[in-house]
């Protein structure tokens, strides 16, 4: 069973940093959190992942609190081929299976 | 990053029919693949795990006998979907693995229709 939760749906203004939040608050020591997100019939794509902490690449910035319970991915300047739905999810190294949350619906607006 | 290669992406058959789904590894070897399916507006749920050269583990609620995975190499993993019905379609989606801290990848998905 999925971990984590995350809001249904947010909206972001073109431009602007998105920033979707994620709680796990049952998160083990050795486990990471991981981002990836899902544009419309296509595979999950790889954003980015953390143990404790922050982490930032090209595609975003991952902010995960002292106590590892929850965490936030941060778009800094959101566009239209961002709108996707973000899944946050909580998993050892490669080679343990992920289970999915429902994820948060991100739509940039114009 | 990895490369990983589903195909077909999309299918439409006749109900009764079996459908093969292969998801290949294109530039690492996967000790470990796998397969999710996803039903509209729903989330990705995790079907079955492989490792090469081994019989698969199936989550519960999934028939293995319905959803035949093989896993006979390093970068080839086949999911057949036999005597498919309506009931059957969905998005398939595979995840290789091979090593360690390197994050999951995903192939781009097989949409299966059933008429």
């Amino acid at each position: 069973d999925a971990k984590t939760t995350q809001p249904t749906s947010m909206d972001c203004a073109e431009g602007r940093a998105a920033n979707l939040p994620c709680n796990h608050s049952t998160i083990s020591g050795n486990e990471y959190v991981y981002w990836y997100r899902q544009i419309h019939s296509q595979g999950p794509q790889y954003i980015i992942h953390g143990l404790k902490n922050n982490e930032t690449n090209e595609m975003a910035s991952l902010i995960i609190t002292e106590d590892r319970k929850s965490s936030t991915l941060i778009l800094p300047h959101a566009t239209l081929r961002d709108t996707a739905v973000y899944y946050c999810i909580v998993g050892k190294n490669t080679g343990n299976q992920f289970y999915f949350g429902t994820g948060t619906s991100l739509t940039v607006i114009p | 990053g990895a490369v990983v290669s589903q195909h077909p992406s999309w299918v439409i058959c006749k109900s009764g029919t079996s459908v093969k789904i292969e998801c290949r590894s294109l530039d690492f070897q996967a000790t470990t693949m796998f397969w999710y399916r996803q039903f509209p507006k729903q989330s990705l749920m995790l079907m079955a795990t492989s490792n090469e050269g081994s019989k698969a583990t199936y989550e519960q609620g999934v028939e293995k006998d319905k959803f035949l995975i093989n896993h006979a190499s390093l970068t080839l993993s086949t999911l057949t979907v036999t005597s498919a019905h309506p009931e059957d379609s969905s998005f398939y989606i595979c995840s290789p693995t091979g090593t360690f801290d390197q994050p999951q990848h995903f192939g781009d998905g097989t949409r299966l229709s059933i008429l």
